[in-house]
């Protein structure tokens, strides 16, 4: 079956502009993460969803970053007013998310790498 | 805190050669461990993990163990090869959680 997807796969933006950044996990994965990766830097923890339940937003680094998960399934990371800090590779990842020895193996996406100008 | 640390990269070996990427962690309680790569153009992908103390892990030729007393889960493999070239993320998933801790990467390039 498909993977995760991701898209826009680039997207060069002016500082201010708001931008919005989408994935589409895997069929059936309720877990759904998103990471930042910035040049040199690991992946940055932004955001967690799983299934119903209230997303973990403890690692958006500013409350211009929001996201929202429609239907337990696509979801939509937006950045606000975009800063130059901001650009970066954003990443999305999907897990079952379920019990079991391998319920929180993650499966990634391309990312979107994002530019802020 | 909870935390990953690799070895700054980038590593450049010829094939044929031995390799290994050092990771250590520091967290709480018994976390599992895991080995990330990045191919180039790609997305990440799991190569292997190991889930309690002693525990090995290995793919395509890869192997770590987990080591708690050393706090470590070094990547190692016998002999590489071009397409081995990649960035390779350790990581930790905190026992009881969902969350994942990565280190910054340690990009390798294997020259023929």
């Amino acid at each position: 079956g498909a993977g995760v997807s991701q898209s826009p796969s680039n997207k060069v933006t002016e500082k201010g502009k708001d931008v919005e950044l989408r994935c589409d996990p895997i069929s059936g994965h309720t877990a759904l993460y998103w990471y930042r990766q910035s040049l040199g830097q690991g992946l940055e923890f932004l955001i967690y969803f799983q299934g119903n339940s209230a997303p973990d937003k403890s690692g958006l680094p500013s409350d211009r970053f929001s996201a929202e998960r429609t239907g337990g399934s696509v979801s939509t990371l937006t950045i606000q007013r975009t800063q130059q800090e901001d650009s970066a590779v954003y990443l999305c990842a999907s897990s079952a998310g379920t019990s079991g020895s391998n319920s929180y193996e993650q499966y990634f996406g391309p990312g979107t790498r994002l530019t802020v100008t | 805190g909870n935390s990953v640390t690799q070895m700054e990269g980038p590593v450049t070996l010829s094939e044929e050669a031995f390799l290994t990427i050092n990771c250590t962690y520091t967290a709480t309680g018994y976390p599992s461990l895991f080995w990330y790569v990045q191919y180039p153009g790609e997305g990440l992908q799991l190569l292997l993990k190991a889930t309690k103390a002693d525990d090995k892990g290995s793919n395509k030729g890869f192997e770590a163990t987990y080591r708690k007393e050393t706090t470590s889960f070094h990547l190692e493999k016998g002999s590489v090869q071009v397409s081995d070239s990649a960035v390779y993320f350790c990581a930790l998933r905190l026992s009881g959680t969902y969350k994942y801790i990565f280190g910054t990467g340690t990009r390798l390039k294997v020259l023929a």
